[in-house]
């Protein structure tokens, strides 16, 4: 079955990029996935990209995927205080529930 | 639009009392649906999903039990909680084969 590892912290100053990596095993995955939890609050998604892409844009967020390495990233540019918390990388086996990883704690510093 | 609801949103138990915690989708028809459990503010651990009425699999062997007695009502449920149930308790839909998948606010349980 799929895993899916992250490093488990991060930090950053405001205004610079941030960046999330998240490697899988599964490389079956037809899309992969990037989750943000705030304190006290559920997940909410963020952004997916499918399988045969490379890249993928949505303002602050860059998505880049590496299926020959099975690596994931999330690039966040121009980091806010606002961006701090818990993002969690997932991949999908099918109709399968979704395989997360333990997620990245990003830090904001001012 | 779908919307996805939690109740209770916080919850104090004593060991051995029983649990209740409701999940309910609205804006949809037959949704998978999940629930996880979150120690610590960590990771995730699946508990349990359902992809039809009245079917359950469990991911994990515990005193913990789900049901799902209407489509879009998912239940997890112990007859007797122990100190090792504390945690964030989450619940999430997915609509078959969307490859998107939504969680709701949470739970949070404290078992004392």
């Amino acid at each position: 079955g799929e895993d899916v590892e992250q490093s488990l912290f991060l930090s950053v100053r405001e205004g610079d990029s941030s960046v999330i990596n998240c490697t899988y095993t599964d490389s079956s995955s037809t899309y992969l996935y990037w989750y943000k939890q705030e304190p006290g609050a559920g997940l909410q998604l963020l952004t997916y990209i499918f399988s045969n892409m490379d890249m993928k844009q949505d303002q602050r967020l860059t998505v880049l995927l590496n299926k020959k390495d099975k690596h994931l990233s999330l690039r966040i540019a121009d980091t806010q205080t606002g961006d701090s918390a818990i993002y969690f990388c997932a991949g999908d086996s099918g109709n399968t529930p979704l395989v997360f990883g333990k997620g990245t704690r990003l830090s904001v510093i001012a | 639009s779908q919307t996805i609801h939690q109740w209770p949103a916080t919850l104090v138990q004593p060991v051995g009392s029983p649990l209740s915690l409701e999940c309910t989708v609205e804006g949809t028809s037959n949704p998978n649906l999940y629930w996880y459990r979150q120690a610590a503010g960590r990771g995730l651990q699946l508990l349990f999903y359902s992809v039809g009425i009245g079917q359950i699999s469990s991911e994990v062997p515990q005193n913990l039990s789900a049901s799902r007695p209407q489509d879009r009502q998912f239940i997890l449920s112990s007859k007797k909680l122990l100190l090792s149930d504390s945690g964030f308790y989450l619940c999430a839909w997915m609509v078959p084969y969307s490859y998107e998948q939504y969680f709701g606010p949470g739970t949070r349980l404290t078992v004392t």
